[in-house]
């Protein structure tokens, strides 16, 4: 079966600092990899997403940007923090290529910019 | 351009009652499929249930059926025998068969009454 991992749960992190996010897939092959932001009572704001390693597709121009040096690795990454980076961080995986199937998500980040 | 909307921020529902949550989407595309996804207070989206375009019979799993009506562009979520661990938001997402992103709606918290 296919389980996707995320991490860390919670960080804490102060303005202008960088940032690291990490999500990995196991059991899938070249799977569609997708990073979420949610506000606090909000819905969920799609970042980046990727078809294949190397190919980011960027959806929100911020000072957020997003890697998948893996096929089954994602990473999402910032050089200096802003207040309104806090959030609350999903990874989510989806079969990859011709038709339509369900995303499933990883346990979720909540990151507070200090 | 692909849109969800869901119009309920909250719902209130009696234990063992069913209750019914509303979506309706647009897209030109012929072939997409619908879902319905659940935030409990511990963040995680859990995947209920799926929807295809060409699909005649409205989806079930378990208590979670999904209303397809293709006509008006509607994917209503029922939940029947409504359990207090069904207090939680719901989402409902689409994503058509020509793209990789999948589109949410704002999402309706649902509150079961004991």
């Amino acid at each position: 079966s296919q389980t996707i991992h995320q991490w860390p749960a919670t960080l804490v992190q102060p303005v202008g600092s960088p940032l690291s996010l990490e999500c990995t897939v196991e059991g899938t092959s070249n799977p569609n990899l997708y990073w979420y932001r949610q506000a606090a009572g909000r819905g969920l704001q799609l970042l980046f997403y990727s078809v294949g390693i190397g190919q980011i597709s960027s959806e929100v121009p911020q000072n957020l940007s997003a890697s998948r040096p893996q096929d089954r690795q994602f990473i999402l990454s910032s050089k200096k923090l802003l207040l309104s980076d806090s959030g609350f961080y999903l990874c989510a995986w989806s079969i990859g290529g011709l038709g339509v199937y369900e995303q499933y998500f990883g346990p979720g980040t909540r990151l507070t910019v200090t | 351009a692909q849109k969800i909307t869901q119009t309920q921020p909250g719902m209130f529902v009696q234990e063992k009652e069913a209750v019914t949550l509303d979506c309706t989407y647009d897209t030109s595309d012929q072939s997409y499929g619908l879902f319905w996804y659940k935030q409990p207070s511990s963040g995680e989206m859990i995947f209920l249930i799926y929807q295809g375009s060409y699909d005649e019979q409205n989806a079930t799993e378990g208590r979670y059926s999904l209303n397809f009506q293709k006509a008006r562009k509607s994917a209503n979520l029922v939940i029947s025998a409504s359990q207090l661990g069904d207090s939680a938001m719901y989402f409902c997402a689409m994503r058509v068969n020509t793209g990789n992103q999948f589109y949410f709606g704002t999402g309706t918290s649902l509150t079961v009454i004991p």
